[in-house]
């Protein structure tokens, strides 16, 4: 049973440009979560999502940011117009519809870097 | 707001010895569960240990258990017999048993296995 996929592992933007992170969830697993890293600090929180609904957002700036869950294909997180500041590096995980509350198990993450 | 703290930023140990990472945290729910996920060189997230605030037993997985105490909302790891392979940073999450399903991180320790 394949793991949570991320891709690219490694993104290199110029500033101004478009980053857009793909995450596909584990066989069997509906609801996906986005945690971004910042170096030298813990996780955190973005955004939780299943099928074609946003659950919570809380964690998402509030502009430049988005994501999506289609019906169809992965889950994309996308950040226009990048600045430095969103360096970091970008985790999906997921977790399956059985259950209040799930274990989430994570991607290998993608590496954003902003020239 | 939910907060989890961990207060030893480095620790080492030899190998085969035993050692024992630190975590609090500070909620008003009574339901909710505790994590332990590791973050090798490799930077990928890895689930250590889970606990639910309504079990009174500890979790044990193989040389990895916890010390639970619900009153003092503490949540401690122990790794028994290191590896070299143990070599990681260990984050300590919660997550509460509503529908917030998000994961709020402890900052972190960096764990050294010493050959």
């Amino acid at each position: 049973n394949a793991g949570v996929m991320q891709n690219p592992r490694h993104l290199v933007r110029r500033r101004g440009q478009e980053a857009r992170l793909r995450c596909s969830p584990m066989k069997g697993h509906s609801h996906v979560y986005w945690y971004r890293q910042l170096p030298e600090e813990g996780l955190k929180f973005m955004v939780y999502l299943q099928k074609e609904n946003i659950i919570d957002e809380s964690g998402m700036p509030k502009e430049r940011f988005s994501a999506e869950f289609p019906k169809e294909g992965p889950s994309i997180l996308r950040i226009q117009q990048v600045v430095r500041g969103d360096s970091a590096a970008y985790f999906c995980a997921s977790s399956p519809v059985t259950g209040v509350t799930d274990t989430q198990y994570f991607g290998p993450g993608t590496r954003l870097t902003v020239l | 707001a939910q907060t989890v703290t961990q207060s030893q930023p480095e620790m080492s140990v030899q190998e085969a010895e035993t050692v024992t990472l630190s975590c609090t945290y500070d909620t008003s729910e009574n339901n909710y569960y505790l994590f332990w996920y590791k973050q090798p060189p490799s930077r990928q997230m890895i689930l250590v240990i889970r606990q639910e605030a309504y079990k009174q037993q500890n979790a044990t997985e193989n040389r990895f258990s916890v010390n639970f105490q619900k009153a003092a909302k503490s949540f401690s790891l122990k790794i028994s017999d290191s590896q070299l392979g143990d070599t990681a940073m260990y984050f300590c999450a919660f997550c509460d048993s509503g529908s917030a399903r998000q994961l709020t991180f402890g900052s972190g320790t960096q764990l050294t296995v010493l050959p």
